[in-house]
């Protein structure tokens, strides 16, 4: 069994478009993260969400929203989307406890074309 | 924030040899020091970590010491094997929910 798994691993799209990321852990994990990885493999934490708190990065544009149905499921939606947008996008998991490795999911190529 | 920064950018070294790559935080409150490896294509995946209350962790060819004083911790390869070619990060956890703040990360290639 796959411990994070991501749907769809490749989305290309046209501006403009909506769209969602869809994100799955079987680990028990309390925490669940989003992260963007841009063209020069930088990674940067978008959100993180656990049962009682949305930790939002300020400098995610409010067209990215996470939806988290049950704590084994967080979900990423993008509306309105643009060229600067094109990236991978990571899910990842943990206990949340600051001292845990995380569990990555394997990644959505983003293209906005 | 926390601020991480880390050193080389890229890494050349001959199989066999060591590698090493160095990452300095900001935050003195900071306990635990991961390492990630991500090869091309893939998903970053932890390879080893370490936490405030030791100075060094070793796993077969792979060992992680932290100088929490100068705070700064470093991942050292030896022998290394083509395999061992893919970017590493290291990260910190930061802000209220600790989360990882990932370094810029280390393009290590091993040549044959």
């Amino acid at each position: 069994d796959t411990a994070v798994s991501q749907t769809p691993k490749y989305l290309v799209t046209q501006m403009g478009n909506d769209k969602s990321i869809k994100c799955e852990q079987n680990l028990g994990h309390d925490t669940m993260y989003w992260y963007k990885q841009d063209s020069k493999k930088f990674l940067k934490i978008m959100f993180s969400y656990n049962n009682k708190e949305l930790i939002i990065n300020e400098t995610v544009p409010n067209r990215f929203s996470p939806k988290s149905p049950d704590k084994a499921h967080l979900n990423l939606h993008i509306n309105s989307l643009e060229l600067g947008d094109s990236a991978v996008y990571f899910c990842a998991s943990s206990l949340g406890d600051g001292e845990s490795g995380y569990t990555f999911g394997s990644g959505t190529r983003l293209t906005v074309v | 924030g926390e601020n991480v920064e880390q050193h080389p950018s890229t890494l050349s070294v001959q199989e066999g040899d060591s590698a090493v790559i160095k990452c300095t935080y900001s935050d003195s409150a900071s306990n635990y020091f991961p390492w990630y490896k991500q090869e091309l294509g893939k998903r970053p995946q932890l390879i080893i970590d370490i936490r405030s209350n030791v100075g060094e962790k070793k796993d077969q060819r792979i060992a992680v010491t932290l100088n929490k004083t100068a705070k700064h911790f470093s991942l050292h390869i030896t022998e290394t094997q083509p395999e061992d070619s893919a970017v590493y990060f290291c990260a910190v956890p930061s802000g209220s929910a600790r989360q990882l703040t990932f370094g810029s990360g280390t393009q290590l290639t091993v040549l044959p």
